[in-house]
């Protein structure tokens, strides 16, 4: 099974950069998802990791060590439409089930 | 439309009711996936299904049940609606195992 634990909530101010952190304990890994979820909204993709190192895609980036079964996703150049929930999920070894954690709210203020 | 459609997107009911959600996708992807979303718990696996005929269990299965007799609709059932399971409901697909992409949700009340 999957342990997935990331931060309840964080809040930074609009330009800033924030960075979420992911940690998750499995039986077997085959990669990590970020997605954002606006209120309301279903989850879109974001970014996919399966190899240790980082994935830049515009403002947005994130980092994996699998020997450390840590992850973590940076926001950069923060705008308000950035504030929505950030999903950090990881897939099984076995099979293309995803279990992901219980999600960031991230708020950007003015 | 192509993409991913969920049916009904709201839905209130009574325990010990029958309730069908739909779930329709046009990608042809192999894989279908069904979320149960509820504050505190981020998203929980109920059943997932990686061709036609072919589906398995999630984190959550108690409860429901699914069909896929057709690649495109991956339809989920609560036999006996029970208060526990008032929740948003979301559907997913994934061509590929990488990315899922979600349909809008179905939001179920259950009194």
């Amino acid at each position: 099974g999957q342990n997935i634990d990331q931060p309840t909530e964080m809040t930074a101010t609009e330009g800033a950069i924030v960075q979420i952190n992911c940690t998750y304990q499995t039986s077997g890994f085959n990669g990590l998802f970020w997605y954002q979820q606006h209120a309301g909204e279903a989850p879109t993709f974001l970014s996919y990791n399966v190899l240790d190192g980082l994935e830049e895609k515009g403002r947005f980036s994130s980092f994996l060590s699998r020997s450390k079964g840590y992850s973590y996703l940076l926001l950069k150049e923060l705008q308000m439409k950035d504030s929505a929930s950030y999903l950090c999920a990881v897939r099984d070894l076995k099979d293309y089930k995803l279990s992901f954690g219980a999600g960031t709210t991230v708020t950007v203020r003015a | 439309d192509a993409g991913i459609t969920q049916s009904p997107r709201y839905k209130i009911t009574e325990t010990g009711r029958q309730v069908t959600l739909m779930c329709h996708q046009t990608w042809s992807h192999s894989y279908m996936f069904w979320y149960r979303q509820d504050l505190g718990h981020g998203l929980r696996l109920i059943y997932y299904s990686a061709a036609a005929d072919i589906t398995d269990k999630g984190e959550v299965p108690d409860g429901y049940v699914v069909s896929r007799s057709k690649t495109e609709n991956f339809p989920l059932t609560l036999e006996s609606a029970t208060r526990s399971q008032t929740s948003v409901y979301f559907c997913a697909s994934s061509g590929t195992g990488n990315e899922q992409f979600f349909g809008p949700g179905t939001r179920l009340t259950v009194l």
